[in-house]
């Protein structure tokens, strides 16, 4: 599979700071997704974009999509302690098939 | 949205044996997933979870080491067969809603093998 890549792979801020998570991939897509999983449980889905799509907001969450540079960004504004999980991207790249990339391990310090 | 739920949500099991998931939807989904996560590592997707037929295994997965079966829309199981220390990992089963192109996961089930 062609899995992305996530950098960085470690991210640690002070809170009250903005968080900025980048993704690249290698294939052409139908979507992007961002999901959020804190200390190995299940992932929660935050922001899915569109291919067709460049920029996208939920509450402190802008995701932008570039496609013709095959690249996402994920930014959390105003980072609050339970913001520290890993964030993962995953491509749909057809039969609603997800390939993740490696993730980014976020730590937000009091 | 949806809420899925898995069991169990951890085991400890010895080389050899073998371990029944299952994964439990509460609403109508189209497509249902199981994927792999190592430790420390991303997700890997096993395979795509078929109603009534055999489930679409990736690249690297076989259907006698992970035997899948999804008998109705909203139930599936995924069984790790002769398990070795290797196959310690969280499993993850996911579901999509018709037309949502959201995949919702499950809480994982935390698998070790001695």
């Amino acid at each position: 599979s062609q899995q992305g890549e996530e950098d960085p792979q470690a991210l640690s801020i002070q809170e009250g700071e903005n968080a900025t998570m980048n993704c690249s991939y290698k294939t052409s897509i139908n979507n992007l997704q961002w999901y959020r999983q804190n200390s190995g449980r299940g992932l929660v889905h935050l922001i899915l974009i569109r291919s067709n799509e460049r920029e996208k907001h939920s509450g402190r969450l802008r995701v932008t999509l570039d496609t013709s540079k095959k690249s996402s960004s994920l930014l959390i504004t105003a980072s609050r302690a339970a913001d520290t999980a890993s964030y993962f991207c995953a491509t749909d790249q057809g039969a609603q098939k997800l390939v993740f990339g490696q993730g980014t391990r976020l730590t937000i310090n009091p | 949205s949806a809420v899925i739920s898995q069991k169990p949500s951890r085991d400890i099991c010895q080389r050899g044996t073998s371990l029944t998931i299952q994964c439990q939807v509460d609403s109508q989904v189209t497509m249902m997933f199981w994927y792999r996560q190592q430790p420390g590592q991303s997700l890997t997707l096993i395979a795509t979870a078929n109603q009534g037929s055999e489930a679409t295994y990736e690249s690297g997965f076989v259907i006698d080491k992970f035997p899948i079966s999804r008998p109705n829309l909203t139930f599936s199981t995924l069984t790790v067969s002769n398990m070795s220390p290797e196959d310690s990992s969280i499993y993850l089963c996911s579901a999509e809603l018709a037309g949502a192109y959201t995949q919702y996961f499950g809480p994982g089930t935390r698998l070790t093998v001695l």
